[in-house]
């Protein structure tokens, strides 16, 4: 199995700033991926962190507004850019261990004003 | 685009009884997932399928998966409180492990 764990765990932010939230993992993964909850909402694929290389983003999600970093195998940030209200959200990192079972972080609970 | 439709939205049980929630997809996928989430909470991981005809009990929870279907589902024997929570599907994104997650089913279960 693997923990997950991500920082902050929830912040609030001013309209134009940006926040970059660091997942760690505590055993290797073969992929990592990122994911916005909106409140009440299901879960959105942000994008695939990618180890040493540019990130894969989904439809409606580009790298100017999440940049997305993977230096190894158990790290990731995601950082969310010049943050307006239709960011807050639940940001959450997850890891692929094995083949099949991929385990979530807490989730960072991010309030923009 | 893989679409993934849960059903019920809203679920709200006795105690004692039994209920299925349903969930489709649309594409072809190699897995299919089910994840519990309480409030406030990340994700547990509940279940994992990967073939069809695949049947994974644990405890009060079965699921199942019908991969001609394109049909999980997701059965609850005997509820009790403490099953109460939000359940979530999720379908891989083209082989990719990247998932895509229905829109989830809020479980009440009351006395």
């Amino acid at each position: 199995s693997a923990v997950i764990s991500q920082k902050p765990s929830r912040d609030i932010c001013q309209r134009g700033t940006s926040l970059t939230i660091q997942c760690q993992v505590d055993s290797q993964v073969t992929m990592m991926f990122w994911y916005r909850q909106q409140p009440g909402q299901s879960l959105t694929l942000i994008a695939t962190a990618n180890q040493g290389s540019e990130a894969t983003y989904e439809s409606g999600f580009v790298i100017d507004k999440f940049p997305i970093s993977r230096p190894n195998l158990t790290f990731s940030t995601l950082t969310v850019s010049n943050m307006s209200p239709e960011d807050s959200s639940i940001y959450l990192c997850s890891g692929l261990a094995g083949r099949n079972t991929q385990y979530f972080g807490p989730g960072t609970r991010l309030t923009v004003l | 685009e893989l679409k993934v439709e849960q059903n019920p939205l809203f679920l709200s049980m006795q105690e004692g009884k039994n209920y299925t929630i349903y969930c489709n997809y649309s594409t072809t996928s190699d897995r299919l997932y089910w994840y519990r989430q309480d409030p406030g909470k990340s994700l547990e991981s509940l279940f994992v399928l990967l073939s069809n005809g695949a049947v994974k009990q644990e405890g009060r929870l079965m699921a199942s998966l019908d991969t001609k279907a394109r049909l999980s589902t997701l059965h609850i024997t005997a509820a009790v409180h403490d099953l109460s929570a939000t359940y979530f599907c999720a379908v891989d994104i083209n082989s990719g492990y990247a998932l895509n997650f229905g829109k989830g089913t809020s479980l009440l279960v009351t006395p």
